[in-house]
């Protein structure tokens, strides 16, 4: 597609269930990243894929946030156990390559009750 | 986690002024760059810099990056309405990571 698509655009969870949010890079672009972004506070890194390869993990907050990226194309967020502290926009962002500015989708809006 | 300084972090002008937000970080950074985000939308690129020193514009937009390579500011001329919005800037260093600012909330009054 033209641009990063993200879904669901809204994810309303109870506390201790398990989510997925789905990102679908720009085609063709090898990078891709996950931030996540608190209420009035810029976006903070998740981890970041080359290619099918997640090469770092560092900004996982704990062991319940899981992403993949199995054919080096979609890949999909996963938080286990959901917590009233994962409520935030997570954000997905891809680039040509990582030296190329990342381009960002929407945002899934995730509220944990 | 690691944020960068950016002021303000709010600005309110009329139509037709000019606009200058800073940012500055404690780390040296091998890119900056500034993005604009609208409500309920990401962040979209504006300018991005690659060089010590570099002075780029894109329309009414000019941004540099610092000679110590620990700073940017991005300047807006002539606000108009539709330059409403949070402008954040971002750093890369060595990670493939960006490290961003807290954003700037602009708004233009006519």
């Amino acid at each position: 597609g033209a641009g990063v698509s993200q879904s669901p655009r809204y994810k309303v969870a109870k506390r201790g269930q398990d989510v997925a949010l789905r990102c679908d890079p720009i085609s063709g672009h090898v990078s891709l990243f996950w931030y996540q972004q608190a209420l009035g506070q810029g976006p903070e890194f998740l981890t970041y894929f080359q290619n099918e390869a997640q090469l770092d993990k560092s900004g996982l907050p704990s062991d319940r946030f899981f992403a993949e990226r199995p054919e080096g194309s979609v890949s999909t967020l996963k938080i286990q156990r959901t917590q009233q502290e994962d409520s935030a926009v997570y954000l997905c962002a891809s680039a040509r390559d990582s030296n190329q500015p990342q381009h960002f989708g929407d945002g899934t809006r995730l509220s944990i009750l | 986690g690691q944020q960068l300084n950016q002021s303000p972090q709010s600005m309110f002008i009329q139509e037709g002024e000019d606009v200058s937000m800073n940012c500055t970080s404690s780390s040296i950074f091998n890119t900056w760059l500034w993005y604009k985000q609208d409500p309920g939308e990401g962040p979209v690129l504006l300018i991005a810099l690659y060089k010590a020193g570099e002075l780029t514009s894109n329309g009414r937009l000019t941004a540099q990056f610092g000679i110590t390579r620990k700073d940017s500011f991005l300047n807006i001329s002539a606000s108009i309405p539709s330059d409403v919005g949070i402008y954040f800037c971002a750093g890369r260093g060595s990670a493939r990571q960006l490290t961003f600012g807290s954003g700037t909330q602009l708004t233009v009054l006519p």
